[in-house]
């Protein structure tokens, strides 16, 4: 199975600051990644698809970059409501396969 | 609205069955593929499964950790999906997602969820 490594696991961050989170795919996976935001007792929102394409109504401080085997979600200036987990999702073959998750957490 | 709903969790015995059901409203369940995704409590997310769409024929595909075990199916008449769990472990344990799935339009890749349905397998 393709494994995705997401990094960091956690990371403390105050509003303004700008984050980059990382997905590294164990194989290639051409742009087949979606990135995730998710909130303590929520589900899963969809932010990006197709590595960098943001999804309708997501404001435009996220962005996602990347192709193959390497990707990057950043938050040009991390505002209160974007302080949750981030979750990267690779959907070129089965088993699809989540990231381990990342919490950004307010300093 | 395009809505998922979630229902049919709840405690239940290793050993034992339960059958979750996902109710789509706003869009027509079998012209998209549909997955299940679970988060066990303080965990990540993990794939469960997916059934395809008409065009594919329904076809399953399943993780590992629940092939033999899982079965997702639908009901086009009732704009439903369904995953029913035989021979529970304590590790499936969890919060259990529906998700619209549209392989053909990448827009609609998982671009709607449930609210989620919470099985718990303990003794």
């Amino acid at each position: 199975d393709i494994q995705m490594t997401q990094s960091p696991s956690a990371m403390s961050a105050s509003v303004g600051d700008r984050v980059t989170i990382t997905c590294r795919a164990s194989q290639d996976i051409s742009s087949y990644l979606v990135w995730f935001q998710q909130k303590p007792g929520k589900a899963p929102k969809r932010l990006i698809y197709l590595s960098s394409t943001l999804q309708t109504g997501v404001p435009s401080r996220f962005s996602g970059s990347g192709s193959g085997t390497e990707f990057t979600l950043t938050i040009s200036s991390l505002q209160p409501e974007d302080f949750a987990t981030y979750y990267c999702l690779r959907h070129n073959s089965y088993p699809l396969t989540f990231g381990g998750g990342t919490k950004v957490e307010i300093k | 609205e395009v809505q998922l709903v979630e229902s049919g969790g709840g405690l239940v015995q290793p050993g034992g069955s339960l059958r979750l059901s996902c109710v789509a409203s706003g869009f027509i369940l079998s012209d998209h593929y549909m997955d299940w995704v679970r988060q066990a409590p303080g965990r990540g997310l993990e794939w469960v499964g997916r059934t395809k769409d008409k065009i594919d024929s329904y076809t399953t595909e399943y993780a590992a950790a629940v092939k033999g075990r899982f079965t997702i199916s639908r009901d086009a008449s009732k704009n439903s999906l369904y995953l029913q769990m035989n021979s529970l472990k304590t590790e499936d344990t969890a919060v259990y997602y529906c998700t619209r799935v549209n392989v053909r339009d990448l827009e609609y890749y998982m671009d709607v969820w449930g609210k989620g349905t919470t099985v718990t397998v303990s003794s």
